[in-house]
């Protein structure tokens, strides 16, 4: 079936450091993935998206490619913020009504 | 613009209690979703709608029970809790199936059953 395997945390960074966080995925056919990200005290809401190969999502400065041959979609971002300080989730969806996501990890920036 | 809303927000419940969680959204989708989040295990679906007076299986359903009587409500039930249902629960909806649009989740309910 399908599965999603991201790198387990907690990630702790300084303000202004790299950011990535790996996720690579097990499906059959050609999946579209997501990241979401959860802040403190609320719900999942989607961060970005790709939807065939070779697709680069980006959004509030992060960005993440859907790399086939590797199958993985890391997240990175060039310089984080305090305010990045949440718990991402990979996710994949192989086209049926249900979203597998990975166990999320918790990232802390500090100032 | 309210989007998701659920109640109650937390609640303490005794073992072989029952209670519902309600879930309304506002932004006329379609499809509807129960998820759990436990630590290290992500968020497991539940049981999902993909529209009015229909529901679904979803990962892990046993001791649940759902409804979806009206478009902008989903309800999800305990007949009998267990400690193991001790959880955060999330409801979310989309427009379309969610490859196409993005899931809208409402903020949680923390249940804990003694």
């Amino acid at each position: 079936g399908n599965s999603v395997t991201q790198m387990e945390g907690p990630v702790t960074l300084s303000e202004e450091a790299f950011l990535t966080i790996n996720c690579t995925y097990t499906a059959t056919g050609y999946p579209s993935l997501f990241w979401y990200v959860q802040y403190p005290g609320e719900g999942l809401q989607l961060l970005l998206k790709a939807t065939k190969a070779d697709d680069k999502g980006s959004n509030k400065g992060f960005e993440a490619t859907y790399r086939k041959e590797t199958t993985s979609f890391h997240l990175e971002k060039g310089s984080v913020q305090v305010s990045d300080s949440a718990v991402y989730f990979c996710a994949l969806n192989g086209g049926s009504e249900k979203l597998v996501f990975g166990k999320g990890t918790k990232l802390t920036v500090n100032p | 613009n309210a989007g998701v809303t659920q109640t109650p927000k937390f609640r303490v419940l005794k073992t072989g209690q029952s209670m519902t969680l309600l879930c309304a959204q506002d932004m006329n989708h379609e499809y509807m979703y129960w998820y759990r989040q436990d630590p290290g295990m992500g968020l497991r679906l539940i049981h999902y709608s993909v529209g009015e007076g229909t529901t679904a299986k979803g990962e892990v359903p046993d001791g649940y029970n759902v409804s979806r009587l009206k478009k902008q409500n989903f309800l999800l039930g305990l007949e009998s809790a267990a400690p193991s249902q001790t959880s955060v629960y999330f409801c979310a909806s989309s427009y379309d199936r969610h490859y196409n649009s993005p899931l809208h989740f409402g903020n949680g309910t923390r249940l804990t059953v003694t």
